[in-house]
C-alpha cells in the first residue's frame, strides 16, 4: 500500500525568508510525486511533479522540490516566500510500479502562512 | 481552454434527502476522479473512472454513495439519504490518461452542507 505524510499541519514563515513544506512517502516501486496548491476559495492547482531524472524539480511560482530516495522525502521549497504564497499545500504519490491504472494518494495538507 | 467544471457550487440540503453533484471534465480527458475534502481531513479518494473500464469504487464510504459517468464524459455523484457527516467539499478532477504520471486537473468543487 502506498502512503504519504505531511507532518506539519501549518508552517509559518516571514516574507522574504526561505520556506520548506515537508512530505514523506511510502510506495512499493519507484514513486511518482506531486505537489498541488489550493489558494483560498479556489480549486487545487498543480505545482510540480517528479517522475525520474534530476532530484531537484522546478515548478510554478518559483517553487521547487527535492526528491530524496534514501529519506523517502519530497520536500517543497522556495528561496524567498511571498505573502501571496499563503495557501494549503498537498503532497501526493503514485506508485510507478507496473503499468495501467494506479491510484494517487494525497496527504492531509499543510497550511502555509507567510507573515508580512 | 475550458477547465473542469462542477455544479452546483454550493448545495444545502436536509438530512435524509438525496443529492446529485455534477462534474464536466476537460474535453478529451479519459480519466475522472471524485474526492472529498473535509475540514482538516485532506483529500479523500472516492471513485475513479477510466474510459469504458469498470470504475474503482474502493473509496466510496458507504452504499449511500454512487457515481456514474455517461458517454465517457460528464459524471454525477449521488448521495442518498444524506447525513450530517457527508458535509464537505466534493472535488472532481480529470486527467488525459491514468497511464503514467499524468497531472490531475481539479474543478472548483461543490460545497455540500447537510443540515
Amino acid at each position: 500500500a502506498q502512503s504519504v505524510a505531511q507532518p506539519e499541519d501549518q508552517v509559518n514563515v516571514a516574507e522574504g525568508n526561505p520556506l520548506t513544506v515537508k512530505c514523506t512517502y511510502s510506495v512499493s516501486g519507484n514513486p511518482y510525486l506531486f505537489w498541488y496548491v489550493q489558494y483560498p476559495n479556489r480549486g487545487l492547482q498543480f505545482l510540480l511533479k517528479y517522475i525520474t531524472g534530476d532530484n531537484l524539480v522546478k515548478g510554478s511560482y518559483g517553487f521547487e522540490a527535492e526528491f530524496n530516495k534514501s529519506q523517502t522525502s519530497f520536500h517543497l521549497k522556495k528561496p524567498s516566500a511571498l505573502v501571496s504564497d499563503s495557501a494549503l499545500y498537498f503532497c501526493a504519490v503514485r506508485d510507478g510500479l507496473g503499468g495501467g491504472y494506479q491510484k494517487v494518494t494525497f496527504g492531509t495538507g499543510t497550511k502555509l502562512q507567510v507573515i508580512p | 481552454g475550458a477547465g473542469v467544471s462542477q455544479s452546483p457550487s454550493n448545495k444545502v440540503t436536509e438530512k435524509g434527502k438525496d443529492v446529485e453533484l455534477r462534474c464536466d471534465p476537460i474535453s478529451g480527458h479519459t480519466a475522472l476522479y471524485w474526492y472529498r475534502q473535509s475540514l482538516g481531513q485532506g483529500l479523500e479518494f472516492l471513485i475513479y473512472f477510466q474510459g469504458n473500464s469498470a470504475p474503482d469504487k474502493s473509496g466510496l464510504p458507504s452504499d449511500r454513495f454512487s457515481a456514474e459517468r455517461t458517454g465517457g464524459s460528464v459524471s454525477t455523484l449521488t448521495i442518498q439519504r444524506t447525513q450530517q457527516e457527508d458535509s464537505a467539499v466534493y472535488l472532481c478532477a480529470s486527467s488525459p490518461s491514468p497511464q503514467g504520471p499524468d497531472t490531475q486537473y481539479f474543478g472548483p468543487g461543490t460545497r455540500l452542507t447537510v443540515l
